[in-house]
């Protein structure tokens, strides 16, 4: 599987953005990037995810990098309710699962 | 529509009973997952199954673990003659397509099994 590396933790405060970074200089040409999150005492949820171009939600923006060896999420106004560990993650071409990684921890002082 | 509903949210065992955590799947999905998460750990895959088929069960015990996902009803994970170590989260996603299509799953709030 393709790795990413993401920082342990962050730490940001309130109403200010985040920027979540996620390496991945292993990928492959048709691999998505994903991002989930797990609040605490809770499943993971979906954030965005993304190939080539940039992408926005409700939740988040993505930011992929022009050689698709990095890409950075997004909070662009965080909240209490935001304090999670964020997972970058990589879906294979013909992958049957999700493989999750330790992902970052996010502090958001109020 | 209701997402995914896993039961029992909390379930207590005795060493060497057995455990079984059922996973109904959002309406329409017929891919569900598995999860465990130990305490202070990331979430490892189990096994995913399609309605009566295990399609990928590299992440499970060879022994004690066992999943269904028959034609009618949830899916259940089962725990044979628990020990200490089986202690953790329980966690099931489902998907109308398979993760490598749409990588978007749908998690439920998992199953905490405490092995006394």
């Amino acid at each position: 599987d393709a790795k990413t590396t993401q920082p342990n933790s962050m730490e940001s405060n309130e109403e200010e953005p985040v920027h979540l970074p996620c390496n991945h200089s292993t990928i492959s040409g048709t691999d998505y990037i994903h991002w989930y999150r797990q609040l605490p005492s809770q499943g993971p949820e979906y954030v965005i995810h993304g190939l080539t171009s940039n992408v926005n939600n409700r939740m988040a923006s993505l930011a992929i990098a022009e050689d698709r060896k990095s890409s950075t999420l997004i909070l662009h106004r965080a909240t209490l309710r935001d304090a999670a560990v964020y997972y970058c993650i990589l879906i294979i071409q013909g992958a049957q699962k999700l493989v999750f990684g330790q992902g970052t921890r996010l502090t958001i002082n109020p | 529509n209701a997402g995914v509903m896993q039961n029992p949210r909390h379930l207590v065992r005795r060493r060497g009973q057995e455990a079984r955590l059922r996973c109904s799947p959002m309406k329409g999905h017929s891919h569900v997952y598995w999860y465990r998460q130990l305490p202070e750990e990331g979430l490892k895959f189990m096994v995913y199954l399609q309605k009566e088929n295990i399609i990928d069960e590299s992440g499970m015990p060879k022994e004690r673990f066992s999943a269904e996902f028959p034609k009618e009803g949830p899916s259940i994970l089962r725990i044979q003659q628990v020990v200490r170590g089986d202690s953790a989260a329980y966690f099931c996603a489902s998907s109308p397509l398979a993760a490598k299509n749409t990588g978007e799953l749908f998690f439920g709030e998992g199953s905490r099994l405490t092995v006394l």
